[in-house]
């Protein structure tokens, strides 16, 4: 299995454009989670899903994120529009295999920086 | 918010000695586990122990939790290079990684 997979790595755009990350989690997981990496707040939560459902949203930061898991292998974050402050690492996990019940496995992650 | 914190934040040793990191949290779990994290990668989980589990060994990882103080620890023995990482602690409070929260991270740096 390749893993947890994430486009783009790195993204640099300017205030004010919208910004798509993308997800593709292990096959066979039925949870997926995207999280927020900077070195001022650590690594937090935005949001979960299981089974395709958003279960927690609370960790979204306001109106302009949005994600969508539209089938069991896809998941989209996106930010419209985007802010300087929004600059940091983006990182999609999933876990939820037969094997792996109790943790949870993370993409390589996607760097954005908002200009 | 992190429920985790880790210390020390940043912790330099020598190659061959050994690392020992903690983690304090503040609401019951049904897990604790260790991650860790390379530069410019993403995080990879270590080992996991169950809120009735005092001690558990992984290779040269040794992990100790003490719910009544609810803290962890984490001892890497023979510290090699390659272990230069940042590690997180992460609590589980169902036992379904549905909802970890990570802690604030330890940085280890190892030195020839």
């Amino acid at each position: 299995d390749a893993g947890v997979i994430q486009s783009p790595r790195h993204e640099v755009t300017e205030m004010g454009q919208e910004v798509t990350l993308r997800c593709k989690p292990i096959s066979g997981h039925n949870s997926l989670f995207w999280y927020r990496q900077t070195m001022m707040r650590g690594l937090e939560l935005l949001i979960y899903f299981n089974n395709n459902v958003p279960i927690d949203d609370s960790g979204m930061p306001e109106d302009r994120f949005s994600a969508k898991m539209p089938n069991a292998s896809f998941s989209t974050l996106k930010i419209q529009p985007s802010e300087p402050r929004d600059s940091a690492v983006y990182f999609c996990a999933s876990s939820g295999g037969r094997d792996s019940y109790n943790e949870q496995f993370f993409g390589p992650g996607t760097r954005l920086t908002v200009l | 918010s992190q429920q985790g914190e880790e210390d020390p934040q940043a912790l330099s040793i020598q190659e061959g000695e050994n690392a020992t990191m903690n983690c304090s949290y503040k609401t019951s779990i049904n897990n604790l586990q260790w991650y860790r994290q390379n530069s410019g990668r993403g995080l990879v989980h270590l080992i996991l122990i169950r809120s009735n589990e005092r001690e558990k060994h992984s290779g040269r990882l040794r992990v100790t939790l003490d719910t009544s103080k609810k803290s962890s620890s984490l001892l890497i023995t023979a510290s090699r290079a390659a272990d230069t990482a940042s590690y997180f602690c992460a609590t589980d409070p169902s036992g379904t990684a549905s909802k970890l929260t990570f802690g604030t991270g330890t940085r280890l740096q190892v030195t020839l």
